[in-house]
């Protein structure tokens, strides 16, 4: 069975500091995994996948995540955070054997940047 | 290209009443799902149109039904309503709905019931 895990329900960064988000994940097979953003009353962004390939997979607005498989990580990480950063973000799985609305969201984490 | 839509953006209605919502992939893709999201239990899978085809479906009552159209266009209805049918209601569309596929979300319908 798949799932996903964001053991953080909340991350304060103050601006110009680097981010991290955590996100693990259990599947079976190999895994194809999301980060999403969602701001207030809106729907989910896609900032980033990693498929197969280099482990360090870079997205929108200067996030990246890091693949890997030992750890069955898959954290979002950004070097410079921005008060537009503040924002609920969604890590996603699904198997390689799953259509694409098989897929497992975690609980969301979010983050909150102060000037 | 137009991103994914969904009309409308706020609805209110009252316990056994029935709602239809309406979302329009992005042009080509073929695959669209529905998610419902509260905050107590998160983003939950409704289900997947595929070709006018319902491809899966998640664990939600018969209440909850949808269809496709020709032209990728999904509807979703829930009938009787209830309480607990308050959420942010999702659509996504994929160009083929594969496991590779990013699902590229619409700006939701808020759904109150009183």
């Amino acid at each position: 069975a798949q799932s996903v895990a964001q053991p953080e329900d909340q991350v304060n960064v103050a601006e110009g500091n680097p981010l991290t988000v955590k996100c693990t994940y259990s599947v079976s097979g190999n895994p194809y995994l999301f980060w999403y953003v969602q701001y207030p009353n809106r729907g989910l962004q896609f900032l980033l996948k990693y498929i197969t390939g280099d482990n360090l997979v870079k997205g929108s607005y200067g996030f990246e995540a890091e693949f890997n498989k030992s750890q069955t990580s898959f954290h979002l990480k950004k070097p410079s955070a921005l008060v537009s950063d503040s924002a609920l973000y969604f890590c996603a799985v699904r198997d390689e054997y799953s259509s694409a609305s098989k897929i497992i969201f975690g609980s969301g984490t979010r983050l909150s940047i102060r000037p | 290209k137009a991103g994914v839509t969904q009309t409308p953006r706020y609805l209110i209605k009252t316990r056994g009443q029935q709602v239809t919502l309406s979302c329009s992939p992005i042009s080509g893709h073929r695959s669209v799902s529905w998610y419902q999201q509260t905050p107590g239990q998160g983003l939950q899978f409704l289900f997947e149109y595929f070709s006018e085809t319902q491809r899966n479906k998640g664990n939600f009552p018969g209440r909850f039904s949808g269809r496709q159209f020709s032209n990728s266009r999904s509807e979703m209805n829930v009938s009787t309503l209830e309480l607990g049918d308050s959420a942010l209601y999702l659509c996504a569309s994929s160009f083929g709905g594969l496991s590779t596929d990013t699902q590229y979300f619409g700006p939701g319908t808020r759904l109150t019931v009183l």
